[in-house]
């Protein structure tokens, strides 16, 4: 079965520094990876996703992550935090026949002045 | 694009009673799901869907039923409303097969006192 976890249920980062999320996943098989973000009182919307096309995946907002099955990690970062980055970040991956989706606990970023 | 649309957004229900939460997609997605979220738990899937007419059970189940009458629509019911289900509540959606990205609602709040 699939899973992820997110390590670090809270970060916080100055403006400007960079951003690192992490995220690491449990599947016996190629995974398909998101990364999701939920701003307070709203739903969960796409920032990105990894589909095996590329190791490397960038998203909106200036935020990228790399799949590294070595390491069966999916850790989410941007170079230079924004005040407009606190937020709730999920990662999760899909089961293999794509009609159940796995959530982490989610990672809250809170950025300072 | 209205997406995926919850209702309602806000409940208060006294221990007991009963009530029905609507989701509607105009996405013609064939999956949709129910998800309900706790702090520091992230997202627990209670049921989906993964055709009109069809619905399955998720990791946390108990308490709800759900009906998938027709294709746009997916609802949650709460027979007996107890506090352990004071919540927020998010629909997703997405298209059939593997790696789509799921689509949610904007979430209802659901309190039960």
């Amino acid at each position: 079965a699939q899973s992820v976890t997110q390590l670090g249920s809270h970060v916080s980062v100055s403006e400007g520094a960079l951003v690192l999320l992490r995220c690491n996943y449990s599947s016996s098989v190629p995974p398909y990876l998101f990364w999701y973000v939920q701003y307070p009182n709203q739903g969960l919307q796409l920032l990105l996703k990894y589909t095996s096309a590329a190791t490397l995946v960038k998203g909106i907002n200036g935020f990228e992550a790399e799949f590294k099955k070595s390491e069966t990690s999916f850790h989410l970062t941007k170079p230079s935090a924004h005040m407009s980055d606190a937020a709730e970040y999920f990662c999760a991956v899909s089961s293999m026949a794509g009609n159940q989706f796995y959530f982490g606990t989610g990672t809250s970023l809170t950025v300072i002045p | 694009n209205a997406g995926v649309t919850q209702t309602p957004k806000f409940r208060v229900l006294k221990t007991g009673q009963s009530m029905t939460l609507l989701c509607a997609q105009d996405m013609n997605h064939e999956y949709m799901y129910w998800y309900r979220q706790d702090p520091g738990m992230g997202l627990r899937l209670i049921h989906y869907s993964v055709g009109e007419g069809t619905t399955a059970k998720g990791e946390v189940p108990d308490g709800y039923n759900v009906s998938r009458l027709k294709k746009q629509n997916f609802l949650l019911g709460l027979e007996s409303a107890a506090p352990s289900q004071t919540s927020v509540y998010f629909c997703a959606s997405s298209y059939w097969g593997t790696g789509n990205t799921i689509y949610f609602g904007e979430g209802s709040w659901l309190t039960v006192v």
